[in-house]
């Protein structure tokens, strides 16, 4: 009963470096999500994915692209990491499109960019 | 897009006693609220929620009241207890732009033993 499962969960970075973190979900939802969290705020939506081979982007995209490779995995990938990409990142699924039923949340990615 | 505002930042309660936290958002449309909850190290667990057809819902210890007119929402938490301890996230949805929540910056509630 894994739920959410993102991987890895801790990475540093040398700014201008690249990387993909990966979510996977088995609970057969047709949407997923990535969102960053900065110290003292909310969680911010980077992407979505509303069904497998769609996706579009949330309210803080730049830097940032993403891959929905199957019904079960979403990637996020930071092409040239910078500092201001470090955060921590959660990924989330949700049965069905839509804010307006519950989102399930991994444990996050916790990334820093040196 | 929906501004979402919550309060207190921080709220400091004795074990026993009830918590209150205050939702306040600008969408007119919003029709579904949701209460996360966020452990240190964990992500984000919902642990209630309200459509704008109901006035309030209550799970054990824990309810939700919707003041549409005033547009604001608030979480009650009775009987507090160590394991309560956490942030809290209000994310009410208006349904329109894109599919992902809008999260209020966070309540850090802190049961004192």
């Amino acid at each position: 009963n894994a739920g959410v499962t993102q991987t890895p969960k801790f990475q540093v970075l040398k700014t201008g470096q690249s990387m993909t973190l990966q979510c996977a979900q088995d609970m057969n939802h047709n949407s997923m999500y990535w969102y960053r969290q900065d110290p003292g705020m909310g969680l911010r939506l980077i992407y979505y994915s509303a069904s497998e081979g769609t996706t579009d982007k949330g309210e803080v995209p730049n830097g940032y692209n993403v891959s929905r490779l199957n019904k079960r995995e979403f990637s996020l990938r930071l092409e040239s990491a910078a500092p201001s990409q470090t955060s921590v990142y959660f990924c989330a699924s949700s049965e069905s499109p839509g804010a307006n039923q519950p989102q399930h949340f991994g444990d996050g990615t916790r990334l820093s960019i040196l | 897009g929906e501004n979402v505002e919550q309060h207190p930042s921080t709220l400091s309660v004795q074990e026993g006693d009830s918590a209150v936290i205050k939702c306040t958002y600008s969408d007119s449309a919003s029709n579904y609220f949701p209460w996360y909850k966020q452990e240190l190290g964990k992500g984000p667990q919902l642990i209630i929620d309200i459509r704008s057809n109901v006035g309030e819902k209550k799970d054990q210890r824990i309810a939700v009241t919707l003041n549409k007119t005033a547009k604001h929402f608030s979480l009650h938490i009775t009987e507090t207890q160590p394991e309560d301890s956490a942030v809290y996230f209000c994310a009410p949805y208006s349904g329109g732009g894109a599919d992902g929540l809008t999260f209020g910056k966070g309540t850090h509630l802190i049961i004192q033993p």
